[in-house]
């Protein structure tokens, strides 16, 4: 069945490093991805998204890279900073293939960031 | 504050009983979803209304739960007779009508079931 999942559940760096997170996904008809970040006792933030038609974007500090061939979604956040601590989660829809526009969610990647 | 809107943050209530959580959407979205997010996981998709009408139901929409959006813009979502297992935090989000784009969320309700 479709799934969306990530490779490490935590991820720990040094302030001024830059992050990669990854995530795998497994349905072919997957057309639109989506990165959250997630602070405790709170709902999901939008960070960044990407088209299937695309392979790169690029946001403030954080850029998502997409590579349909290994069906594999990565966010990269540059010069990474305490606020930045927190569990990301990528997500993929797949509404355009005449399919559903909700989104599918991996378990997450807790991310901190060291001072 | 123009964002997702949730109401209660925090439900506490006794095994069996009914609860009602609401969802106000961004002012200009006419995409409303429900997801549910258990401790650990990701959240995992309920229901989606575009304006009214109810598009979509995740088979974790047992017959307890109901979610309702009369007049296409607040939600409501409805448990009847709670469970332990309906512990949760109850994710709203609503996106504009043009797919692809992104879904926002509001902060969630947290329910504990006693």
């Amino acid at each position: 069945g479709e799934s969306v999942g990530l490779h490490l559940p935590t991820l720990s760096v040094q302030e001024g490093d830059n992050s990669i997170i990854n995530c795998a996904y497994s349905n072919s008809a997957s057309d639109y991805f989506i990165w959250y970040k997630q602070e405790s006792g709170k709902g999901p933030q939008f960070i960044i998204d990407i088209r299937s038609n695309m392979d790169k974007r690029q946001g403030q500090r954080v850029t998502v890279l997409l590579n349909k061939t290994v069906k594999h979604l990565s966010l990269q956040i540059a010069a990474t900073q305490p606020g930045d601590s927190a569990v990301y989660f990528c997500a993929e829809s797949s509404g355009g293939q005449g399919g559903s526009e909700k989104l599918v969610f991996g378990k997450g990647t807790k991310l901190t960031v060291n001072p | 504050d123009t964002g997702v809107s949730q109401n209660p943050r925090h439900k506490i209530t006794k095994r069996g009983q009914n609860v009602t959580f609401r969802c106000d959407p961004i002012s200009e979205h006419n995409r409303l979803y429900w997801y549910r997010q258990t401790l650990g996981q990701g959240p995992e998709f309920l229901t989606y209304f575009q304006n009214e009408a109810q598009l979509e139901k995740s088979r974790l929409l047992s017959d307890r739960f109901s979610a309702e959006r009369p007049k296409g813009s607040f939600s409501t979502l409805e448990i009847q007779r709670t469970e332990q297992g309906d512990s949760a935090m109850y994710l709203c989000a609503s996106s504009l009508d043009n797919y692809p784009g992104p879904q926002h969320f509001g902060d969630g309700t947290r329910l504990s079931i006693l």
